[in-house]
């Protein structure tokens, strides 16, 4: 069964409005967790390291007040996509670890009209 | 930080031939490469991994061989099916943050 799950699958929002992608580690604790971003046909590039009870840490180029990332228990990670745009529109797919293997999410479709 | 280049962008085989994608890094820290099967709008799925004290591993039709010294590792497909058809993705990393190789496109052709 599912390691990490994601929620929602897919979600629509209209431009402009904020959207949030929940990522849980299920039957373990992550105290770190990663939030990928993929466009159509290109590969998952990191976004950002979400650490449990502190800051997230994002990767150069990814604006932090624009994907907001709250780690506050150590079973979920959020992703808020704030105000946003049609050039949002992506995959965003979360990552943890148990034991030795690094699990993904089903990933969560974004479509912002 | 790490970079991982990633080769053939795509790749079409006929059935039962071999295929070999391969990829470089650039950060000799590393130590974990895993490569994943990503069929579109699903999660990549873990296919073979190594670690950086081993130099080659087998699974049945998949292998990886890890050079450390050159920087590159690859990904060898025997005996291909058309079920094999996919996008294949590298990885690198020393910790849990995984720096993506560009993919691969595999056909394999009936």
């Amino acid at each position: 069964g599912a390691v990490v799950s994601q929620h929602p699958s897919w979600v629509i929002c209209k431009s402009g409005t904020s959207v949030k992608i929940e990522c849980r580690s299920l039957d373990f604790q992550a105290t770190t967790m990663f939030w990928y971003r993929q466009f159509p046909k290109q590969s998952l590039m990191l976004m950002a390291t979400s650490n449990e009870g502190s800051k997230a840490t994002y990767e150069q180029g990814v604006e932090k007040d624009k994907f907001l990332i709250n780690h506050a228990s150590l079973t979920l990670s959020t992703l808020t996509v704030t105000s946003a745009h049609p050039e949002d529109s992506s995959f965003y797919i979360c990552s943890a670890r148990r034991g030795s293997t690094i699990y993904f999410g089903e990933g969560s479709w974004l479509t912002v009209v | 930080g790490e970079n991982v280049e990633q080769h053939p962008s795509t790749l079409s085989v006929q059935e039962g031939d071999s295929a070999v994608i391969k990829c470089t890094y650039s950060d000799s820290a590393s130590n974990y490469f895993p490569w994943y099967k990503q069929e579109l709008g699903k999660r990549p799925q873990l296919i073979i991994d190594i670690r950086s004290n081993v130099g080659e591993k087998k699974d049945q039709r998949i292998a990886v061989t890890l050079n450390k010294t050159a920087k590159h590792f690859s990904l060898h497909i025997t005996e291909t099916q058309p079920e094999d058809s996919a996008v294949y993705f590298c990885a690198a990393t020393d910790t849990d943050k995984l720096i993506f190789g560009t993919g691969t496109r595999l056909q394999v052709f009936p």
